[in-house]
């Protein structure tokens, strides 16, 4: 199985401020003759599921705020919240969906500083 | 818009097994594949496994393959998952996600609410 693995585990930020989270997946979740990478972030808020946020690595899901970006490719990611806002408290995970099983990182729990 | 709805609750007793039901609406249900999650209290997400609404196919992780089953209906257009011999650690919120991407695995954009299933004795 694909090992996915993030950090930091917990993160404080100032509203306003930057929030930036990796994600490492144990091999490859790129397909290079194709240019796919098969990587997604969600969003989870207490009592609720998952919410899409990013697929393929960098594509923001529909009604997403432009605040948040995707990057990286390979077996490295990066989650960027440009300018963290109150509702973004919440933990975001990564998921390959390059493999079955779809594994997902552990999750980083963004905070208000 | 495409939506989930899940079964209610259950508290079940160790060895007894337990069926969720995920009713879809808003998409057209045979175009889909059907995905189940769990999440235990406070832990991260587990993939359970796949059901094709086209032809029923499905696919299981490795850990539940012997005692889950997935199943549709497509005439009430919901998707099940039966899981068998629950032991306390069953214990965890239970998720249907509608299945995107037609590689070998899904990202989910469509969730249901979560069925939360208890194991006590």
């Amino acid at each position: 199985d694909i090992v996915m693995t993030q950090s930091p585990e917990s993160l404080a930020v100032s509203l306003g401020e930057r929030a930036t989270m990796t994600c490492k997946s144990s091999r490859t979740v790129s397909y290079s003759s194709s240019n796919q990478t098969f990587l997604a972030w969600y969003q989870q808020k207490p009592g609720q599921p998952p919410k899409l946020l990013i697929s393929w690595a960098s594509a923001r899901g529909s009604e997403v705020p432009a605040r948040f970006s995707g990057s990286g490719s390979g077996t490295d990611f990066t989650l960027t919240i440009s300018s963290l806002q109150a509702e973004d408290v919440a933990v975001y995970y990564c998921q390959q969906y390059y493999d079955t099983p779809v594994t997902f990182g552990q999750g980083t729990k963004v905070e208000i500083k | 818009q495409a939506q989930l709805v899940q079964s209610g609750p259950e508290v079940k007793k160790p060895g007894a097994s337990v069926k969720v039901a995920c009713k879809a609406s808003g998409l057209p249900f045979n175009a889909y594949g059907f995905n189940w999650l769990r999440q235990a209290p406070g832990q991260g997400l587990e993939w359970m496994g796949w059901i094709s609404a086209y032809n029923g196919i499905t696919f299981s992780a490795q850990k539940f393959r012997d005692r889950v089953t997935m199943s549709t209906d497509t005439s009430t257009a919901t998707a099940f998952m039966e899981l068998r011999s629950l032991g306390f650690d069953d214990t965890a919120m239970y998720f249907c996600a509608k299945g995107e991407s037609s590689g070998r695995g899904h990202y989910f954009g469509t969730w249901g609410q979560g069925t939360l299933i208890a194991v006590s004795s």
